[in-house]
């Protein structure tokens, strides 16, 4: 299987600070990336797939990056609502994998 | 409006089988693939399984190693889920998923149904 490697588990920001979470693959899967948040005993939500396009309804201070085996998810400008845990997918592989998770915690 | 329904969790023994469905409506179930995907409590999302739109194929993650069983009923419009030989570490909230973009992100996901292992 396709490894997915996030980073960092966990950070601490402020209202308006700019985040950056990476995600790295074991191998390249070219731009088959998607991100999605998870808020606390809700289902995962798509934000962004293919690597940098956003789903509709998504807001624009989201934003994603790279190709290859590495791979951005943005948030220009960190609002109350996106304090969540954050999960890469690859989708490469005939058997999708998951990062660990980045839990954005508020400072 | 597209909507996923789990149903069939529940308290099971070690060993034991399970059998997990998932309602959809909405939308022409038989036109989409779908999917199984699993957290434990306080952990990150995994893949167990997916199944084309007319049934024909079936993926598995590695680690199940045969013990679960991916089914549909395009009739019913129902997604399935035969579970066996469950262990501990199956114990996990199980979301059924649609797929899309040709088959490659999830943009409608279900509540999720919880499967407890435990003596």
């Amino acid at each position: 299987d396709i490894q997915m490697t996030q980073s960092p588990s966990s950070l601490s920001a402020s209202v308006g600070d700019r985040v950056t979470i990476t995600c790295r693959a074991s191998q390249t899967i070219i731009t088959y990336l998607n991100w999605y948040q998870q808020i606390p005993g809700k289902a995962p939500n798509l934000l962004i797939y293919a690597t940098s396009n956003l789903q509709s309804g998504v807001p624009s201070r989201f934003s994603g990056s790279g190709s290859g085996t590495d791979f951005t998810l943005t948030i220009s400008s960190l609002q109350p609502e996106d304090f969540a845990t954050y999960f890469c997918q690859q989708t490469y592989s005939s058997s999708w994998t998951f990062g660990q998770g980045t839990k954005v915690e508020i400072k | 409006e597209v909507q996923l329904v789990e149903s069939g969790g529940g308290l099971v023994q070690p060993g034991g089988s399970l059998r997990l469905s998932c309602a959809a409506s909405g939308f022409t179930f038989s036109s989409y693939s779908m999917h199984w995907v699993r957290q434990a409590p306080g952990k990150g999302l995994e893949y167990v399984s997916a199944i084309g739109a007319d049934g024909g194929s079936t993926y598995y993650a590695n680690s199940l190693k045969a013990r679960f069983t991916i089914s549909r009923d395009n009739s019913k419009n129902t997604l399935y889920l035969q579970m066996g030989g469950l262990r501990a570490e199956d114990m996990a909230v199980y979301y059924c998923a649609r797929s899309e973009g040709g088959g490659t992100y999830y943009r409608y996901w279900g509540q999720g149904t919880l499967v407890t292992v435990s003596s």
